[in-house]
């Protein structure tokens, strides 16, 4: 099974890019890797999705390497709202694969 | 539209009590899963199904059983409760489609005594 593993925490300022780094080198052919964000006393929501190279959406960027052994999240000018957790996930679907890292807990301070 | 609800958001029981919690969801997902967050641990998985009448184990199955009997309706029971599955517990679902995102409720936080 495809395990990941993040940076417990990071500290940032607002109006900072942001890089996350998931290391996840058991990785498998059919897995993507997915990123979700964490408020306390709230469910996960997704952020961006991706096999390989490179995936844009409205709030992140998602670089894979050609090897897929590790993925980066940039947040492009994080504001105090994206003080949050961080999870990566590697997994293809609705099967008992999908693993979700320890998380990163993201502080961004004035 | 309400997304994925989740009952009850807190509930305090006794070692050896049973319980059952609901996870409801409005969007026709096909897939459904339970999950269990405690500190430090992250999100692990303990039991999804992956249509109606159909459950599948997950990570952390022991201690918990689940059903699917209508396609909108998750249960996970806890038939005798354990201070160890004193934890935050999400449920989600999914489109059906691998790959598709999951969709968190709310949570349930638990406490066994």
């Amino acid at each position: 099974l495809a395990k990941t593993t993040q940076p417990i925490s990071m500290d940032s300022y607002e109006g900072q890019e942001v890089n996350i780094t998931c290391s996840h080198n058991n990785i498998a052919t059919n897995d993507y890797i997915t990123w979700y964000q964490q408020f306390p006393s709230q469910g996960p929501r997704f952020i961006i999705q991706g096999y390989k190279t490179k995936v844009t959406n409205e709030v992140a960027s998602l670089f894979i390497p050609a090897d897929r052994k590790s993925s980066t999240l940039s947040l492009p000018r994080v504001s105090l709202s994206d003080t949050a957790v961080y999870y990566c996930l590697v997994g293809g679907g609705a099967t008992n694969k999908l693993i979700f890292g320890t998380g990163t807990l993201l502080a961004v301070q004035p | 539209n309400a997304g994925v609800t989740q009952t009850p958001k807190f509930r305090v029981l006794k070692t050896g009590q049973s319980m059952t919690l609901l996870c409801a969801q409005d969007m026709n997902h096909e897939y459904m899963y339970w999950y269990r967050q405690d500190p430090g641990m992250g999100l692990r998985l303990i039991h999804y199904s992956v249509g109606e009448g159909t459950t599948a184990k997950g990570e952390v199955p022991d201690g918990y059983n689940v059903s699917r009997l209508k396609k909108q309706n998750f249960l996970l029971g806890l038939e005798s409760a354990a201070p160890s599955q004193t934890s935050v517990y999400f449920c989600a679902s999914q489109p059906g489609l691998a790959l598709d995102t999951q969709y968190f409720g709310p949570g349930t936080r638990l406490t066994v005594l």
